[in-house]
């Protein structure tokens, strides 16, 4: 199994610029989620998803949205990109939502926005 | 709404003492609690999880944790550390909002081991 993977490892955009980062896992997991970290902050979860075509918002959704048309994949989209959103994303899955199940985390995107 | 504090940002040790890192949490409910390492430019990696029962927990690599209920606290512990252990490291408690699985984490604590 590969786990969770994430391209690209970089990226680079201009203010107003548009992107989706990508993540997929092969282990069938049901929930998805993707995190955003920045320094001093920890992590924050900026949407989530329980199961294909079922997404919801989480702590800092602004700015971006998701979908989830397969199992496998659960890509974030930037609509506008703004230098706040300059930070290291990550993309996590697990089996159910119950906690006893560990959460996998792809090695992040690191996005720069100027 | 649930809170993880990490009260130390840095941490120096030699190779071969002993380490304690610190995590506070506030959380209404019981909690799910987690710690996680972060290698420079890497994803994050499970280091051990508390659910329920015995209070100490076992992970991997070596490292211990002890929740504490009356004081609010889950440290995590390592009897000799190794030059690999240099790392940044995360607390977390799960809640759950909805259908979301909400991990809080702290703002983490960077380890840096003197050879």
């Amino acid at each position: 199994n590969a786990g969770v993977t994430q391209t690209p490892k970089f990226q680079v955009l201009k203010t107003g610029q548009s992107m989706t980062l990508q993540c997929a896992q092969d282990m069938n997991h049901e929930y998805m989620s993707w995190y955003r970290q920045d320094p001093g902050m920890g992590l924050r979860l900026i949407h989530y998803s329980v199961g294909a075509g079922i997404t919801d918002q989480g702590e800092v959704p602004n700015g971006y949205n998701v979908s989830r048309s397969t199992t496998e994949d659960f890509p974030l989209r930037l609509l506008s990109a703004a230098p706040s959103q300059t930070s290291v994303y990550f993309c996590a899955s697990s089996h159910p939502r119950l906690a006893d199940y560990e959460q996998y985390f792809g090695p992040g995107t690191r996005l720069t926005v100027t | 709404a649930q809170s993880v504090t990490q009260p130390d940002i840095h941490i120096t040790v030699s190779e071969g003492a002993s380490l304690e890192l610190r995590c506070n949490y506030s959380y209404g409910a019981t909690p799910y609690l987690f710690w996680y390492v972060q290698s420079p430019g890497q994803g994050l990696q499970l280091l051990l999880k508390y659910f329920s029962g015995d209070t100490l927990v076992q992970g991997i690599k070596g490292f211990e944790a002890e929740f504490k209920r009356s004081q609010s606290s889950f440290n995590l512990r390592k009897p000799s550390v190794h030059w690999s252990d240099a790392a940044e490291y995360f607390c977390a408690v799960e809640g759950f909002s909805g259908s979301a699985r909400q991990l809080t984490f702290g703002s983490g604590t960077q380890l840096t081991v003197l050879p």
